[in-house]
């Protein structure tokens, strides 16, 4: 049973960069057809998706903060990684890891396998 | 991109049905057999309930179950029970190689 665990510091400070992993374990990140996700949500708001890679390296990232993400992938460690560059306190949120499955089409967009959640608070 | 559109709440009581649209458009919902539903309670993680608009995963009731007309997808929830209250958020790909969520609905179990 593959399992995901987010880890990372849960205070940053504002124009900082924010920096998150996901372990994976109970299986092989480069086994299987997979993407690997993050996703966040600020308290109280809805699902916001950040982006996914694929183990070659391959990456899509949400427009809107297309600028300020990097997501990559350490497959000797089964560890993904989130960057968010330049944070503002709107960045406050719980970062969410999570297995994209590909679906009947391979298009790779839905979760089927989530971390628990690491919470991120921007502040000074 | 817009994040495809919910109703903040719906409600119900037991052993009723209820539905929940989510709204896209034809470059996404409407485009793509590509919609996912995620319920969550308070505090856990989102867990997919229904993903190529209308399959179960292995362990999730009978009783969801979910539809698409054009740009339009939809949840249902047969015979409600209190565990069921929790929030709902669709999901879809889209054309531009990304995914997008739904504001998300809170159902509340009367």
């Amino acid at each position: 049973q593959v399992q995901l665990q987010e880890s990372g510091p849960g205070l940053v400070k504002p124009s900082q960069t924010l920096s998150l992993t996901c372990t994976v374990s109970g299986g092989s990140i480069s086994s299987g057809s997979y993407y690997w996700s993050w996703i966040r949500q600020p308290a109280g708001k809805g699902l916001e998706w950040i982006g996914r890679i694929y183990t070659s390296g391959r990456t899509n990232y949400n427009p809107s903060l297309k600028s300020r993400v990097t997501i990559s992938v350490d497959t000797s460690k089964n560890q993904f990684s989130l960057q968010l560059s330049s944070v503002t306190a709107a960045d406050t949120a719980v970062y969410y890891c999570a297995r994209a499955n590909p679906g009947g089409d391979y298009y790779y967009y839905y979760m089927d396998v989530w971390g628990k959640g690491t919470t991120v608070t921007v502040s000074s | 991109q817009s994040a495809l559109t919910q109703p903040a709440s719906v409600s119900g009581s037991p052993g009723q049905s209820i539905t929940i649209p989510c709204t896209g458009t034809s470059s996404d919902v409407g485009g793509y057999n590509c919609v996912s539903w995620y319920q969550q309670h308070p505090g856990k993680a989102p867990k997919v309930m229904i993903y190529d608009v209308s399959n179960r995963p292995s362990g999730v009731s009978y009783r969801f179950s979910g539809s698409k007309s054009g740009n339009t997808a939809s949840l249902t929830i047969s015979g409600l029970q209190a565990e069921d209250e929790a929030d709902y958020y669709c999901s879809s790909y889209t054309s531009s190689s990304t995914v997008v969520f739904g504001g998300g609905t809170k159902l509340t179990v009367l």
